[in-house]
């Protein structure tokens, strides 16, 4: 199956700083990305979604000057968290979108990074 | 809008049983997708099993199956043989296909554990 790869799995970070975390489809292209935040034990929760080539479009009550995302090329979409606190502290995953996938609804998923903000 | 909701927080079933995790569902929409994903103790999100609205049979993987009843906006996942590896959070999405957006919505998650 298709593979997402995120890096860093674990980030820890001070407050005040900001954190990138990157998203990549090592064996195909995706048009379409997607982050989500998830706090322990509790569902993924959709962040935004992130098109190549343009601006990302934001869930109502997510701030975009707080998660800045990008989606450069097809193969790459970046999450940065800006000036993180310690309410940022959370699991974040990335989720890519198959140029197929209209067919078949599938998404592949990241392995997840782990953000602590002290 | 679209909602998924798993009333069932916490399950446990004995190795080699049979358990049914519950998921229903609101939506005005007539084409969508469903899926159940497992999320074990290392966080990856595994797809499990999906199925189209528009098809009435429903789907099975080897020990995973469900029982997907459109017009009461059911869809259970039937996990038979259980095995220790399938101790995981598992979730129930929904994907509607008008507009093609990807969006998926999840439910709150049921964590399984199988015991030995």
């Amino acid at each position: 199956g298709a593979v997402v790869s995120q890096h860093p799995s674990r980030v820890i970070c001070k407050s005040g700083t900001s954190v990138k975390i990157e998203c990549r489809s090592l064996d195909f292209q995706a048009t379409t990305m997607f982050w989500y935040r998830q706090f322990p034990k509790q569902s993924l929760m959709l962040m935004a979604t992130s098109n190549e080539g343009s601006k990302a479009t934001y869930e109502q009550g997510v701030e975009k000057d707080k998660f800045l995302i990008n989606h450069a090329s097809l193969t790459l979409s970046t999450l940065t968290v800006t000036s993180a606190h310690p309410e940022d502290s959370s699991f974040y995953i990335c989720s890519a979108r198959l140029l197929t996938s209209g067919l078949t609804g599938e998404l592949f998923f990241g392995e997840g990074s782990r953000l602590t903000v002290l | 809008a679209q909602t998924v909701t798993q009333s069932q927080p916490e399950m446990s079933v004995q190795e080699a049983e049979t358990v049914t995790l519950s998921c229903t569902y609101d939506t005005s929409e007539s084409n969508y997708y469903l899926f159940w994903y497992k999320q074990p103790p290392s966080r990856q999100m595994i797809l499990v099993i999906r199925q189209e609205a528009y098809k009435q049979q429903n789907a099975t993987e080897n020990r995973f199956s469900v029982n997907f009843q459109k017009a009461a906006k059911s869809f259970s996942l039937k996990i038979s043989d259980s095995q220790l590896g399938d101790t995981a959070m598992y979730f129930c999405a929904f994907m509607k296909r008008a507009g093609n957006t990807g969006k998926l919505i999840f439910g709150q998650g049921t964590t399984l554990q199988v015991k030995p």
